[in-house]
């Protein structure tokens, strides 16, 4: 299974956009990097995910490095709602997702 | 569009009790899995379901522990004889098989507390 190496943490101010690096430098052509976060208490919601290209939804970007080996989550307007443990991970084939540490997200008024 | 829901939220027992946990899937996704989390760790997979058939158990599901998906929709996770250190957040999530990737909806967990 690919690793995957995030920062343990990191600060954003609210309102500034927020850039969550991962490295993955075991990655396959084929698995994909998903994102997912987790608030206290609550289940992981998944935010995003990608394969070679740079994916954008209604929550977050995905920047994928042309080399596959590393990725970035930008959330474009942090909000104090988006304080959370994130996490990067790669979909092995067998489909089960592994969770590392993630980085715990702050974002402060 | 109803998420992914698990039944109790919150569960206290006494250690060598059996409970037993349910999870509703979203409406047509084929693909259910189980995780456990302690508390400052991530999620562990335990194992999943692909329609009816159980297709991978982690080693961590010890073989007090049981799932079963009759008929390919809802999942139930019972943990006979419980121990304290099986004391931890349940949760349990949804996909629809689409090749090769596998987007996983989790729901709220079930937390369990073995005194």
């Amino acid at each position: 299974d690919a690793k995957t190496t995030q920062p343990p943490s990191m600060d954003c101010a609210e309102g500034r956009a927020a850039n969550l690096p991962c490295n993955h430098s075991t990655i396959s052509g084929n698995e994909y990097v998903y994102w997912y976060r987790q608030i206290h208490s609550q289940g992981p919601q998944y935010i995003i995910h990608g394969l070679k290209n740079n994916e954008t939804n209604e929550m977050a970007s995905l920047i994928i490095t042309e080399d596959r080996k590393s990725s970035t989550l930008i959330l474009p307007h942090a909000t104090l709602r988006d304080t959370a443990v994130y996490y990067c991970i790669v979909l092995s084939n067998d489909y089960k997702l592994s969770f590392g540490a993630g980085t715990t997200v702050t974002v402060r008024a | 569009d109803t998420g992914v829901s698990q039944d109790p939220r919150h569960k206290i027992t006494k250690r060598g009790q059996n409970v037993t946990f349910r999870c509703d899937p979203i409406s047509e996704h084929n693909r259910l899995y189980w995780y456990r989390q302690t508390l400052g760790q991530g999620p562990e997979f335990l194992t999943y379901f692909q329609n009816e058939a159980q297709l991978e158990k982690s080693r961590l599901l010890s073989d007090r522990f049981s799932a079963e998906r009759p008929k390919g929709s809802f999942s139930t996770l019972e943990i006979q004889r419980t121990e304290q250190g099986d004391s931890a957040m349940y949760l349990c999530a949804s996909s629809v098989e689409t090749g090769r990737k596998d987007t996983q909806y989790f729901g709220p967990g079930t937390r369990l507390t073995v005194l």
